[in-house]
């Protein structure tokens, strides 16, 4: 049974730079939740997607943006990137049509910003 | 004010002793609750759930809720070095934000030998 994965495992980028990240659910969930996880802080809640739409989202600028696809993976977008931006970006999925809230993470991607 | 909230720790255990673990949050609404725990430079991985009041046990672990009390706490028997991690505890808050996790700092746990 597949785990969440999540792509790429490290990334450096310089401020102003833009940022892709990706995510495949754990086999049979449909639901994707973003996590930004700082050093020595729990992880703060980005958005989450359902069926291809943005069902909630936590206190983050515009400057982070996202998607589902049909197969249910995800990407988080991250423009104009501040070096505060630097984190753990966890990806967590869940089943939302009849299921419990409970999260699964993937590994994370680790997101330095020079 | 935060949200939801935790002792930082270090919480020093001997090996083979219980851990003890407690979390309170602030929002009356909050319908579950989650226990993770996070090895140094990993991701966080699922302990345990809780929804009700009173104690849910799995294996070495005890995930207690009071909900009046606004808290809910982790027992940890038989505690072992391999234990030793960040716990966090997680919590929904509400109908309205079903499926945004709010998260505490964490407590870290070191078992001593």
């Amino acid at each position: 049974d597949a785990g969440v994965t999540q792509s790429p495992t490290h990334l450096i980028k310089t401020r102003g730079q833009q940022v892709t990240l990706r995510c495949s659910p754990k086999s049979g969930h449909d639901t994707v939740s973003w996590y930004q996880q700082a050093l020595g802080q729990g992880p703060q809640f980005i958005f989450q997607y359902y069926e291809e739409e943005e069902r909630q989202r936590g206190n983050f600028p515009d400057r982070f943006s996202g998607h589902q696809f049909p197969n249910y993976s995800s990407e988080l977008n991250v423009n104009a990137l501040l070096l505060g931006d630097s984190a753990l970006y966890l990806c967590a999925s869940s089943l939302g049509r009849g299921g419990t809230d409970t999260q699964y993470f993937g590994p994370g991607t680790r997101l330095t910003v020079l | 004010q935060k949200e939801v909230e935790q002792n930082s720790g270090p919480l020093s255990v001997p090996e083979g002793a219980i851990a003890s673990l407690n979390c309170t949050y602030s929002d009356r609404g909050s319908q579950s609750f989650f226990w993770y725990r996070q090895y140094s430079g990993k991701s966080p991985e699922l302990i345990m759930f809780i929804y009700s009041n009173g104690d849910k046990e799995d294996g070495r672990f005890t995930a207690q809720l009071n909900k009046a009390s606004q808290y809910v706490s982790l027992l940890i028997r038989d505690s072992q070095p391999s234990d030793s991690a960040t716990y966090l505890c997680a919590v929904n808050m509400g109908s309205d934000s079903w499926g945004k996790l709010q998260f505490g700092a964490g407590t870290q746990v070191v078992v001593t030998p």
